[in-house]
């Protein structure tokens, strides 16, 4: 039940733009964004409910494909402070906050 | 805000030997959540909390892990006994239901079992 996430990782220069891919085999609630810098926490960026709504951060943003199940994550404009690993992370239906994150896709933005 | 606190942020153990991990979570949330991170296997929930009370402890690996949340603002996971295999880091997440979906996370504890 993992969701799965695409690329494991890409390399950037800075200004480029990016997109990370995030899929499940069953229905979602809510697709959760968090980024993790080496060493670090993850920390959140935003969620997805049900209904498609794209959420921007920044010039970070993401959408939500119900019928697909799946989410994408959009950077644009990429920055030195971009780099990181992101996770998906996707609750379902009745999961009650109980939130499974998919093996990340490791960003690395380069002057 | 102290953010959540985890003790210890090292922990280096022996095979065997009983491990004890601390959370306290930001005051007034009501959700605690326990998270394992290997490379091999990225980021586990292993169990998690809702008002003190266990939810959802389909995460945890074996017996020998076990979780506890005995008031508001602390929580321990124990291993015991620890093997190598347990080596990970291993993070506490607080959220505050009502309010937002965000997970707080703490800083993380690495655990290394020889």
């Amino acid at each position: 039940q993992q969701p799965v996430q695409s690329p494991q990782a890409v390399i950037l220069r800075e200004g480029e733009d990016a997109v990370i891919n995030c899929s499940s085999s069953k229905a979602l609630y809510s697709v959760h964004w968090y980024r993790q810098k080496h060493g670090e926490a993850p920390v959140f960026l935003m969620i997805l409910l049900k209904g498609g709504e794209q959420k921007g951060h920044d010039k970070i943003s993401a959408s939500f494909n119900e019928k697909k199940q799946q989410s994408s994550l959009y950077l644009t404009a990429s920055q030195l402070s971009y780099s990181g690993t992101y996770f998906c992370g996707t609750e379902f239906p009745g999961g009650y906050q109980k939130v499974t994150f998919g093996t990340g896709t490791k960003l690395q933005v380069i002057p | 805000d102290a953010g959540v606190i985890q003790s210890p942020r090292h922990e280096v153990t022996e095979m065997g030997q009983e491990v004890t991990l601390r959370c306290k979570p930001i005051s007034g949330h009501n959700s605690l959540f326990w998270y394992r991170q290997t490379m091999m296997r990225g980021l586990e929930l292993l169990i998690y909390f809702n008002n003190n009370v266990p939810i959802d402890d389909s995460g945890m690996p074996e017996d020998r892990f076990s979780a506890k949340m005995p008031n508001a603002s602390f929580s321990t996971l124990k291993i015991q006994p620890s093997e190598p295999r347990d080596s990970a880091v291993y993070f506490c997440a607080s959220r505050k239901t009502q309010d937002s979906y965000e997970q707080y996370f703490g800083p993380g504890t690495r655990l290394t079992v020889t």
